[in-house]
């Protein structure tokens, strides 16, 4: 049973730019929910996939979006980088949506926008 | 969107006493609520867990008790031991998770 995996560790961009994060779930996981976590504060709400759709959303603007893949791997894209998306970025899963059950997070990407 | 709070941002206790994290949300319709511990440079890792029908849900020296007329939630940690000195979320879900801003705990020797 494989954990859930990040990619890349450490990311610098520059204000502007686009930029994409990549989450592999663990195995058997179908449901996949992506964090923002800024310096002192706990993770908010991106939003989360299940079964390839979105299917719930934070307060965040459009221009993160995401997507989940058939072998329910997840991608997170930031258009038009702005200096406060700098944060680790966090990606979970879990078994299925709507079962009361943990998430299993990865170790996280930490993302500097200069 | 402060939905789940966390109003200690620190905690400091002894070794072998009672830690006691809190936690408060406001919408009643979370029905599931956990906590996570995270250490630096790692992604949050799952601790305990509760159902909004039970009140109370013991796992080794953690348990987690809710009130959810008082919309509360609570870790109890006994007895602490240094290698529990981290940051505790704890989070509230009804289908996704929403967290509190942390609390470092610290156990001194």
């Amino acid at each position: 049973e494989t954990g859930v995996t990040q990619s890349p560790t450490h990311l610098i961009k520059t204000r502007g730019q686009q930029v994409t994060l990549r989450c592999s779930s663990q195995s058997g996981h179908n449901t996949v929910s992506w964090y923002q976590q800024a310096l002192g504060q706990g993770p908010q709400f991106i939003f989360q996939y299940y079964r390839e759709e979105e299917n719930g959303r934070g307060n965040f603007p459009p221009r993160f979006s995401g997507l989940q893949f058939p072998n329910y791997s997840s991608e997170l894209n930031v258009n038009a980088l702005e200096l406060d998306d700098s944060a680790l970025y966090l990606c979970a899963s879990s078994f299925e949506w709507g079962i009361n059950t943990e998430a299993f997070f990865g170790q996280g990407t930490r993302l500097t926008v200069v | 969107d402060q939905q789940v709070k966390q109003n200690s941002p620190s905690l400091s206790v002894q070794e072998g006493r009672i830690s006691i994290l809190n936690c408060d949300y406001t919408n009643s319709m979370f029905d599931y609520f956990l906590w996570y511990k995270k250490y630096p440079a790692e992604g949050p890792t799952f601790l305990i867990s509760i159902s909004s029908i039970k009140d109370k849900n013991e796992d080794g020296r953690f348990t987690v008790f809710l009130n959810k007329s008082a919309k509360h939630l609570s870790l109890h940690i006994v007895p602490s031991q240094p290698g529990d000195s981290a940051v505790y979320f704890c989070a509230a879900s009804q289908g996704d998770m929403r967290f509190g801003a942390g609390t470092r705990l610290t156990v001194k020797p």
